[in-house]
């Protein structure tokens, strides 16, 4: 049972415009959400986080936007650059106990110069 | 040190051996994950430490699975009579106490260690 999904398994996107990257989940339990981005051969960076009391957190380029009823977050990067090419993850996990998070299967993103 | 070191990074071994994968985390990070990426998913969870104890080891598939970390610090995997379907990256992780600025713990990923298993 994937907790975590990613349902675009690639992306494509001119420089400049905009990148959505969504993520669904389906327990309610979880809390914490996590981006990560992961190049060729590199482990995954993280990128931005987000608790589930908030709706939206923004770090420069990076947004991402929390639907707690939906069960679905996502990420928007505004302008999209060619260095954003790579692998993206969401990872959620709950507050209590274990600090482990699932990560979904991710999506490829593509700039296009 | 300055980031999460693991070893080696890369591993070729024949069926039936027995292999250990090595993660330095970063100085001062008292939990330590292990994850497993095989081709086109995401890293699955293995084991995380808190300290010298393995606060959940739910993901560990079986146990040809174990994973030490006897002072705190550098953690091994360690798999027995390796299979096939065993072939990944196995991506070792470390976090600091506490929570970051938004209440998530952020892990810290190494750049893994591909195995291989002939």
């Amino acid at each position: 049972d994937q907790q975590v999904k990613q349902n675009s398994p690639s992306l494509s996107v001119q420089e400049g415009r905009i990148s959505i990257l969504n993520c669904d989940y389906t327990n309610s339990m979880f809390d914490y959400f996590l981006w990560y981005k992961k190049y060729p051969a590199e482990g995954p960076t993280f990128l931005i986080s987000i608790s589930s009391i908030k709706d939206k957190n923004e770090d420069g380029r990076f947004t991402v936007f929390l639907n707690k009823s939906a069960k679905h977050l996502s990420l928007h990067i505004v302008p999209s650059q060619p260095g954003d090419s790579a692998v993206y993850f969401c990872a959620a996990s709950g507050s209590s106990g274990t600090y482990k998070y699932i990560f979904g299967t991710g999506t490829r993103l593509k700039v296009l110069a | 040190g300055a980031g999460v070191s693991q070893t080696p990074s890369n591993k070729v071994t024949e069926k039936g051996k027995y292999v250990e994968l090595r993660c330095d985390p970063i100085s001062g990070h008292t939990a330590l994950y292990w994850y497993r990426q095989s081709l086109g998913q995401g890293p699955e969870f293995l084991i995380y430490f808190q300290g010298t104890g393995a606060a959940d080891d739910s993901g560990l598939p079986n146990d040809r699975f174990f994973a030490v970390r006897p002072e705190g610090s550098v953690s091994t995997l360690k798999i027995q009579r390796t299979e096939r379907g065993d072939s990944a990256v196995y991506l070792c992780a470390s976090s600091s106490p506490g929570r970051g600025p938004s209440g998530a713990n952020v892990l810290t990923f190494g750049a893994g260690s591909r195995l291989t298993v002939l």
